[in-house]
């Protein structure tokens, strides 16, 4: 079975303070992906990031990056100089090859809150 | 235009009434799913299409089905709905990439309260 967890499900920050969002994943496929989604307060899910099990090079994009420690099972997201835009909620997500259908298991989500 | 459209965009209902979701999308993708969103509880898969002639359960399927009309076009049945059924319900799609690990692409998501 497959499991996300995201320990944090609440966070909250003042606008420029860098934020770190956790998540540890469990699996037994050696073949895996993980994303993050953002949702935010209108509701829709936005896709952030994949990354796959073989790839273990952390990853920027902007304000945005990614730390994946497969030694931990973790896949960390860290938004530097955060702003009120970012306030949302964050999901991180599994899926494994031999997961029917490609299902994605999420973790609970962390809710962001950043304050001007 | 959204690539991903969900009607309606909210609904609101009482137990024991059939509703239907719809799912349309621009994005050429041959893999549709239905997931819901509970607090606290990300989102659970309901059911699942590869292609139109290819429908599969996923986590939660009780009390659901589905219709896949189109390539395009997916849709999620509430038979007769229960409060428990009360969810932010969202479609997806994919495209085939290999045998995991497709980038799954959201709907707005549909607000449905079963009274």
């Amino acid at each position: 079975a497959q499991k996300v967890t995201q320990a944090q499900t609440e966070i909250s920050v003042v606008e420029k303070e860098d934020v770190t969002l956790d998540c540890v994943y469990e699996t037994r496929d050696t073949t895996y992906y993980l994303f993050w989604y953002k949702q935010p307060p209108s509701g829709e899910l936005v896709f952030l990031i994949r990354r796959n099990s073989f790839d273990e090079q952390n990853e920027i994009s902007g304000r945005y990056s990614w730390n994946f420690q497969k030694s931990t099972s973790s896949f960390n997201f860290t938004i530097t100089a955060s702003q009120v835009v970012d306030s949302a909620v964050y999901f991180c997500a599994l899926s494994g090859v031999n997961n029917a259908g490609n299902m994605l298991t999420f973790g609970g989500g962390t809710r962001l809150m950043v304050k001007p | 235009d959204a690539d991903v459209t969900q009607t309606p965009r909210n609904r609101i209902t009482k137990t024991g009434k059939r509703i239907m979701l719809e799912c349309s999308q621009t994005k050429g993708h041959d893999r549709m799913y239905w997931y819901r969103q509970d607090p606290g509880l990300g989102l659970r898969l309901i059911y699942y299409s590869f292609d139109v002639k290819d429908i599969n359960k996923g986590e939660i399927s009780d009390g659901y089905s589905v219709s896949r009309q189109a390539q395009a076009k997916f849709s999620l049945s509430l038979e007769s709905a229960i409060p428990n059924q009360t969810a932010l319900y969202f479609c997806a799609t994919s495209d085939l990439q290999g045998s995991a690990g497709d980038t799954q692409y959201f709907g707005p998501g549909t607000r449905l309260t079963v009274l």
